[in-house]
């Protein structure tokens, strides 16, 4: 499993564009890069996936670029809900049984 | 579509005393089907996992065990509880995609 690092916290305003990026320079050709946010109480939930370039659904994007050494995860116009944990995985979808959670990014949205 | 549930919510027990905490998943069969804790303020533990009936592999030696009786039913049992043992305990299914969901969670306090 691909070792990831990220920043362990980060604070920004209602309504701004958030990134968060990823090391992973020991990505695997067969890994992709997975996203999952938690709230307080609450189990992980998986936001976004993607192998290369960019994925765009209706929480956010993930800008991957051509050497994939590295990720980011883009939240447009955040909110005081998306204060959260955000968590980076590294991994093959389908062959690896497990996944092991990082510490993750503590995102906190100031008003 | 699939449902997840997890029982008790909350749980607060003596040292010493067993535990017993069930999952069980609705909508789907052969889950892959997971065990984590998280402690106050940390991350993500991944306890056991299991592939299919029968099929336990344990990720922390502990004094927690897991079984998987039947295909969409997981339980995490202790014979003996420690102070240690307290935090919120998450269990979640997924297919080895990288994609879990996760439960409601019990939150455990060992007195």
């Amino acid at each position: 499993l691909a070792k990831t690092t990220q920043p362990i916290s980060m604070d920004s305003y209602e309504g701004q564009e958030v990134n968060i990026t990823c090391s992973h320079n020991n990505i695997a050709t067969n890994d992709y890069i997975t996203w999952y946010q938690q709230f307080p109480s609450q189990g992980p939930r998986f936001i976004i996936q993607g192998y290369k370039t960019k994925v765009t659904n209706e929480v956010a994007s993930l800008f991957i670029p051509a050497d994939r050494k590295s990720s980011t995860l883009s939240l447009p116009r955040v909110s005081l809900s998306d204060t959260a944990v955000y968590y980076c995985l590294v991994g093959v979808p389908n062959r690896d049984d497990k996944i092991i959670f990082g510490k993750g990014t503590r995102l906190h949205i100031l008003p | 579509s699939q449902t997840i549930h997890q029982w008790p919510a909350t749980l607060v027990q003596p040292v010493g005393s067993p535990l017993s905490l069930e999952c069980t998943v609705e909508g789907t069969s052969n889950p892959n089907l997971y065990w984590y804790r998280q402690a106050a303020g940390r991350g993500l533990q991944l306890l056991f996992y299991s592939v299919g009936i029968g099929q336990i592999s344990s990720e922390v030696p502990q004094n927690l065990s897991a079984s998987r009786p039947q295909d969409r039913q997981f339980i995490l049992s202790s014979k003996k509880l420690l102070l240690s043992d307290s935090g919120f305990y998450l269990c979640a299914w997924g297919r080895g995609s990288y994609e879990q969901y996760f439960g409601p969670g019990t939150r455990l306090t060992v007195t």
